[in-house]
């Protein structure tokens, strides 16, 4: 079956723009994350949804960060005013059930702000 | 090993020669451990898991091994080839966890 979906691959926006990043689990897995990654590093958590409990947004880095998952299916992550140093590649993630299971990644989308 | 920044460890290797990638990972309680590979431009890709009551795990070509004393994870690949050249990330999470803990990354080249 297909595997996790990232819109769009690549974004360039402005300093101070809003952007959207979209992502579509594999179909069935209830569990869903966002991670962020910098240039030559590694992997850095951001926010994880399960089934209808609340999210665990404690990687969020600031409140220009939020996300949210419709229909336990599609999440969006909005990144508002953004910042120069917002740019990096996000990936998104999706298991079965919980994070001790295997996490299958997208592609990811590479922002650029400018 | 481990690194800040831009400077990621970097491990060359001849083809055909098996590779040996090695992770200290952080959280004694942590109960699994994943390798991915990332290749440029892509999302990292799933190699290998162990869960914390084994101490080794055999895939195609690749073998992982876990060291709880010491917190030590490795990962070795055999008969390297061009294609395993790639950033390969540990990473750990808690048995019920909700996120993983990834480490800095090692970048494997491979002579031809």
């Amino acid at each position: 079956g297909a595997g996790v979906s990232q819109s769009p691959s690549n974004k360039v926006t402005e300093k101070g723009k809003d952007v959207e990043l979209r992502c579509d689990p594999i179909s069935g897995h209830t569990a869903l994350y966002w991670y962020r990654q910098s240039l030559g590093q590694g992997l850095e958590f951001l926010i994880y949804f399960q089934g209808n409990s609340a999210p665990d947004k404690s990687g969020l880095p600031s409140d220009r960060f939020s996300a949210e998952r419709t229909g336990g299916s599609v999440s969006t992550l909005t990144i508002q005013r953004t910042q120069q140093e917002d740019s990096a590649v996000y990936l998104c993630a999706s298991s079965f059930s919980r994070g001790s299971e295997t996490q299958y990644f997208g592609p990811g989308t590479r922002l650029l702000v400018l | 090993g481990e690194s800040v920044g831009l400077h990621l460890p970097t491990l060359s290797v001849q083809e055909g020669d098996n590779s040996i990638i090695n992770c200290a990972y952080s959280n004694s309680a942590s109960d699994y451990f994943i390798w991915y590979k990332q290749e440029s431009g892509k999302g990292p890709q799933f190699i290998i898991d162990i869960r914390s009551n084994m101490d080794k795990r055999q895939g195609q070509r690749v073998t992982v091994l876990l060291n709880k004393t010491v917190k030590h994870l490795s990962l070795q690949i055999a008969a390297t080839q061009p294609g395993d050249s790639a950033v390969y990330f540990c990473a750990e999470t808690l048995e019920y966890g909700n996120k993983l803990v990834f480490g800095a990354g090692t970048i494997l080249r491979v002579k031809s």
